[in-house]
């Protein structure tokens, strides 16, 4: 069946260290997989795309790999803040970049303390 | 430049009864998506409208039907309202370029079945 899949369990890390989060996906072949962050009662914020001939993305502090043959997505926050505390959803298109629907992950939640 | 703007932000309603959710996409975008997003979970997608017409379709029933209008404005009916039916319902909009784009979201309707 396919599935994605992100950290089940909430990463609690100290302030300034690196925030690391999974993506893994099966039977899948995206075109491409989305980061998104979520505040609690708000709508998901896009921060990162990656194209399956991407290896790795930068965007500021946020670093984002993609390996199609593992089929795992890495999400960076390096020097992470207290500000960076959000869940974090990863999101690919099914249907081979056909600009359509989105399958979201269930979400990471991270909490970064001062 | 307003961003997606989602009407009513909260909303409780009866089982059996019928709710529209409204949905206006940012400035320039011609594609309005709909999810439904339960406590901890993903954004599930429901549907999605092009030049007026679903286009794709997620795994939900009939009860949920939507619309799209000619100023790309969208509405999301759902009838004969469940107390599974309780989700954050968010409208995400973006542009139908054939290629892939990132998703703007709206801040979600929040409906409660009681």
């Amino acid at each position: 069946s396919q599935k994605i899949e992100q950290n089940s369990e909430a990463l609690n890390i100290q302030e300034g260290k690196t925030a690391t989060l999974t993506c893994n996906y099966t039977n899948y072949s995206p075109a491409y997989l989305q980061w998104y962050r979520q505040d609690p009662g708000r709508g998901p914020v896009f921060l990162l795309l990656i194209r399956e001939n991407e290896k790795e993305k930068r965007k500021e502090r946020l670093k984002v790999t993609f390996d199609t043959t593992l089929k795992q997505s890495l999400f960076h926050i390096t020097a992470s803040q207290p500000a960076d505390s959000a869940t974090y959803l990863c999101a690919l298109d099914p249907l081979y970049n056909q600009g359509g629907k989105l399958i979201f992950g269930q979400g990471t939640e991270l909490s970064v303390k001062p | 430049d307003a961003g997606v703007t989602q009407s009513p932000t909260h909303l409780i309603k009866t089982r059996g009864q019928q709710v529209t959710l409204r949905c206006s996409p940012k400035s320039g975008h011609d594609t309005v998506s709909w999810y439904q997003q339960a406590l901890g979970q993903g954004p599930q997608f429901i549907f999605q409208y092009y030049e007026e017409e679903e286009r794709q379709r997620g795994n939900f029933p009939d009860r949920f039907s939507g619309h799209q209008f000619p100023n790309y404005s969208s509405e999301l009916n759902v009838n004969a309202l469940l107390l599974g039916d309780s989700a954050l319902y968010l409208c995400a909009s973006s542009f139908f370029s054939g290629d892939n784009t990132e998703a703007f979201f709206g801040q979600g309707t929040r409906l409660t079945v009681v």
